[in-house]
């Protein structure tokens, strides 16, 4: 069965910085691009970020663009999103999720809640 | 960058009915867009790609259709596992997410 299990969400102040991890299993990690979506308390989901299956490429939505970074590491098939200068609109449920090799997300995990309030 | 804008914002209908929602690209996105499934406290699930194409184990009364900037997910018969908020998505370089149809029991 293929998991995605996202860890590390937390409270932060405003301007702190967090990473967040998603751990993968049951799928071959380093064959596939991957992504970061969040889903803030009553909003609808919003793609973050993605990375090739190398790390070798990486994307950002406009918002996140220079405070949040995308990483893997294909070694220990996680995936991961550092965050600085955070700010409260940055309050969401963090999801990982496979990509559908160009089509879609199609394996997501259950998301890790970020928090920024002071 | 691609905005894409879903019609109704809610549809309110009973079970075994047909529920027909819209999604409008700002631009012509070819046929790069999928369909998700999201219930609260659920991870989201794929539907549909490549407009028409259903991912792994959906259901058949679920389809998909449209190219361009006009797509449309339709749910044949409703049940009740099916009440939940849609989301379409398109995929290129960056991905953008509608604003979601929620689609609620009558």
């Amino acid at each position: 069965e293929m998991l995605l299990v996202e860890s590390g969400g937390a409270v932060v102040q405003p301007g702190g910085s967090l990473r967040i991890s998603c751990a993968a299993s049951g799928f071959t990690f380093d064959d596939y691009t991957m992504h970061w979506v969040r889903q803030s308390p009553g909003k609808g989901l919003e793609w973050v970020s993605l990375i090739t299956w190398d790390g070798g490429s990486t994307s950002y939505a406009d918002s996140m663009k220079g405070r949040f970074t995308i990483s893997r590491d294909n070694s220990k098939n996680s995936l991961y999103l550092q965050m600085n200068s955070l700010r409260i609109e940055d309050t969401a449920l963090y999801y990982c999720a496979k990509d559908n090799v160009g089509y879609g997300m199609d394996v997501w995990g259950q998301g890790t809640t970020v928090t920024v309030s002071s | 960058e691609v905005v894409l804008t879903q019609s109704p914002g809610t549809l309110s209908l009973s079970p075994g009915e047909r529920a027909t929602l819209s999604c409008r690209a700002s631009q012509s996105v070819d046929t790069h867009l999928a369909w998700y499934q999201h219930k609260p406290g659920q991870a989201p699930r794929l539907l549909i790609y490549g407009a028409s194409s259903r991912a792994t184990a959906i259901p058949d009364r679920f389809s998909g259709s449209g190219s361009g900037t006009d797509f449309t997910l339709t749910i044949s018969r409703l049940e009740p596992v099916d009440f939940a908020v849609y989301y379409c998505q398109h995929y290129a370089t960056t991905w953008t997410f509608g604003q979601g149809t929620k689609v609620e029991i009558k």
